[in-house]
């Protein structure tokens, strides 16, 4: 199986401020097609999570454009240029490369 | 409207058995793979199975192969998740999403299964 790892697992960020967060997986996530399958989700306390980043970097439809993603092979990293108060919750990326699809132990983005 | 909607969660004791419904809106169902993912209660995401558009594929995660069993019913825009010999490490709100590592995921808000031991 595809081991995921992000860091950090605790994020505290003041509104306004940028946020960063890295994963990384066992293995490379770069298809023979030349699509790289790692995804990022956000989860709110209560909701279900919702779909951020595709593909490594495509941003979802209706996702703000303050909300970036980037890297290549096993390293990834997703970006918010300032962070709003909606944006709070916990982080997933998820590879979607091979079964059992994989997710990162989540990263809990809190007010600082 | 794209909408997915989980039902038939519940509190099962240790061995038996439930079946998970999600009733698939507002998109063609038939053209999508589906899968199901739970979140046991303080930990994170975990994928359990997906299923081919026409039912001819699934896959499981090794925690569950043998014990549940994917389907799905492209005429009802369903798709349904039977879970046999439930062990308290089941215990978790299940998910069903669309098209999961595409571009047109969507998830349910999802039913909670509690099996007691």
């Amino acid at each position: 199986d595809i081991v995921m790892t992000q860091s950090p697992l605790s994020l505290p960020v003041t509104p306004g401020e940028p946020a960063s967060i890295s994963c990384r997986s066992s293995q490379s996530l770069l298809n023979s097609n030349g699509n790289t399958y790692l995804d990022w989700y956000l989860q709110r306390p209560g909701q279900s999570p919702q779909l951020l980043i595709c593909l490594g970097s495509n941003r979802a439809s209706g996702v703000p454009d303050r909300f970036s993603g980037s890297g290549s092979g096993t390293d990834f990293t997703l970006k918010i240029s300032r962070v709003e108060a909606e944006d709070f919750g916990v982080y997933y990326c998820m590879q979607a490369l091979q079964t059992p699809y994989t997710f990162g132990q989540g990263t809990k983005l809190e007010i600082k | 409207e794209v909408q997915l909607v989980e039902s038939g969660g519940g509190l099962v004791q240790a061995g038996g058995s439930l079946r998970l419904s999600c009733a698939a809106s507002g998109f063609t169902f038939s053209n999508y793979w589906m899968h199901w993912v739970r979140r046991a209660p303080g930990k994170g995401l975990v994928w359990v199975s997906r299923i081919k558009t026409d039912g001819s594929i699934t896959t499981y995660a090794d925690s569950v192969k043998g014990r549940f069993t994917i389907s799905r019913d492209n005429a009802k825009d369903m798709l349904y998740l039977q879970m046999n010999s439930l062990r308290a490490e089941d215990t978790a709100l299940y998910y069903c999403a669309r098209d999961l590592g595409g571009r047109a995921t969507q998830w349910g808000q999802g039913t909670l299964v509690t099996v007691s031991s």
